[in-house]
C-alpha cells in the first residue's frame, strides 16, 4: 500500500513568509508526528497527534510554528515569518495506533529558507 | 540537549565483517529502543527495536545488544554487505498509550567495501 507522502518534496521561500507542509499518513493510521532533521543530524520532534487532537506540541520551537490536524488525516504544519534558521529538512511520521511502536516515515520536505 | 548519544559518527567495514554502532542515554524512563535505516533521500525506515526486558534482540545479521545497567545499547550488523551501506540512527523513547516521541542519536553512516 502506499506510504506516508508529504508535499511539497521541495520548498524555496524568501525569509519573512510563511509556508505550509503537508503530511498525508498512511490510511488508517492515528498516530502522526511531525520531526525536523538537520544535515548530519538524527530527526529532532515537533509535535504529534492522535486522530485530529494534538497531544504533545513541547518540540516546536516557537510560536511561529503550529500543526493542525483537523479531521484526523492530512496534517498540517504551518511556519510563519520563516527564517534562515528554519531551513532542514521536515518529516512526518506515522503509527498504526496510540502507544503503537513503529513509526512510518515520509519522505521529507526539504525547506530552504533564503 | 541531546538525550541519545551514538557513535561512532561514521564507519567503514570491508564486507563481511561485523558492523558495531553505540548508543547511550540518561533517561532511565526510555521503555523503547528502535534503531532506523535511512538511505540517502529516503525517510529513515526501523530495522529493529529492542525493550529493556530482554538483553539482546536478533532479526537476521541485526542483533540489539541492551545493557540496561549501564543504560547502553548497541547494534551489531553481521555479515556486513555493500547493501548495508546507510546512515543508522538509535533512539529511544518513552512509550504510552497516548503515543510517544523519538529521541534519535546523531547518526552513524556506515560504508561497507567490497
Amino acid at each position: 500500500g502506499a506510504g506516508v507522502s508529504q508535499s511539497p518534496r521541495y520548498k524555496v521561500t524568501k525569509r519573512g513568509q510563511d509556508v505550509a507542509l503537508r503530511c498525508d499518513p498512511i490510511s488508517g493510521h492515528v498516530s502522526l508526528y511531525w520531526y525536523r532533521q538537520a544535515l548530519g543530524q538524527g530527526p529532532e520532534f515537533l509535535t504529534y497527534f492522535n486522530y485530529e487532537a494534538q497531544q504533545d506540541k513541547s518540540g516546536l520551537p516557537n510560536d511561529r510554528f503550529s500543526a493542525e490536524r483537523p479531521e484526523g488525516s492530512i496534517s498540517t504544519l504551518t511556519i510563519q515569518r520563516t527564517e534562515q534558521r528554519d531551513s532542514a529538512m521536515y518529516r512526518c511520521a506515522s503509527s498504526y495506533g496510540p502507544g503503537t511502536d513503529t513509526q512510518y516515515f515520509g519522505p521529507g520536505t526539504r525547506l530552504t529558507v533564503l | 540537549q541531546q538525550q541519545v548519544k551514538q557513535s561512532p559518527q561514521s564507519l567503514i567495514v570491508q564486507k563481511g565483517g561485523i558492523s558495531i554502532i553505540n548508543c547511550a542515554y540518561e533517561n532511565t524512563a526510555f521503555d523503547y529502543f528502535p534503531w532506523y535505516q535511512q538511505f540517502p533521500g529516503k525517510g529513515p525506515a526501523l530495522l529493529i527495536a529492542i525493550r529493556p526486558d530482554v538483553s539482546e534482540k536478533k532479526e537476521g545479521r541485526f542483533t540489539i545488544s541492551f545493557n540496561k545497567s549501564a543504560k547502553q545499547f548497541s547494534l551489531h550488523i553481521m555479515d556486513s554487505q555493500p547493501g548495508d551501506s546507510a546512515t543508522y540512527f538509535c533512539a529511544a523513547s518513552i512509550n504510552s498509550n497516548s503515543g510517544y516521541a523519538l529521541n534519535f542519536g546523531k547518526g552513524t553512516s556506515l560504508l561497507v567495501t567490497p
